[in-house]
């Protein structure tokens, strides 16, 4: 559903910072998460970040929260061409075991 | 540990065939999903069963049926194709770790329905 909003494409040269962003609506929501998806297969979980912490940082992954605003981030640093992916970040709320999934964000690092 | 396996890995079928796509895991897991993802609207619940023996509703659960086999298995059922319901297909699952267990997806059924 359309309760948590990514940007559809970012593009970025290899060794930069990427931040990818995401918004949701749902005030009750225990964790977020952020998930990479590789060409052709599942997602795989990168990181998470309950929702009474404004930061996670894990190697070259830094999560923000800005509870106020329901505005997550995800940070890579040093960005490399193996990046490449779409990332989507999911909520889980308090009413039961299921994420609520973004749109996805494809990330493109240039050589 | 295979993790999360889901067959057939694509699949053509005509409008109003009949097909189930059938998923298993090996973690011991008590939750299972089914999603469907289309470009652009990330994934959807289509139906989900917390633990053996108990299905329910997700998001879009129109056109679809489900079961939950046993422990291991949960399938997907489209009882009259559409090609609406060209996309791909993700089994998930998850285990009893409380919010933050993660969960972990099978590799997708790309279905295409003419």
């Amino acid at each position: 559903g359309e309760d948590v909003e990514q940007s559809l494409f970012l593009s970025v040269r290899e060794g930069d910072s990427s931040v990818i962003n995401c918004t949701y609506t749902d005030s009750s929501s225990t964790y977020l998460y952020w998930y990479k998806q590789e060409p052709g297969a599942g997602l795989q979980l990168l990181t998470y970040i309950f929702s009474n912490m404004d930061m996670k940082q894990d190697q070259r992954l830094t999560v923000l929260l800005n509870k106020k605003d329901k505005h997550l981030s995800l940070r890579i640093a040093d960005t490399q061409t193996g990046d490449s992916a779409i990332y989507f970040c999911a909520e889980r709320r308090n009413a039961g075991n299921m994420l609520t999934f973004g749109g996805g964000t494809r990330l493109m690092v240039k050589p | 540990n295979a993790g999360v396996t889901q067959t057939p890995k694509f699949q053509v079928l005509k409008t109003g065939q009949s097909m189930t796509l059938q998923c298993a895991q090996d973690m011991n897991h008590n939750s299972m999903y089914w999603y469907r993802q289309d470009p652009g609207m990330g994934l959807r619940l289509i139906y989900y069963s917390a633990s053996e023996g108990t299905t329910d509703k997700g998001e879009v659960p129109n056109g679809y049926n489900v079961s939950r086999l046993n422990k291991r298995e949960f399938s997907l059922r489209l009882e009259s194709a559409a090609p609406s319901q060209t996309s791909v297909y993700f089994c998930a699952s998850t285990g009893r770790g409380g919010y933050n267990s993660p969960l972990h997806f099978g590799n997708g059924t790309r279905l295409t329905v003419t």
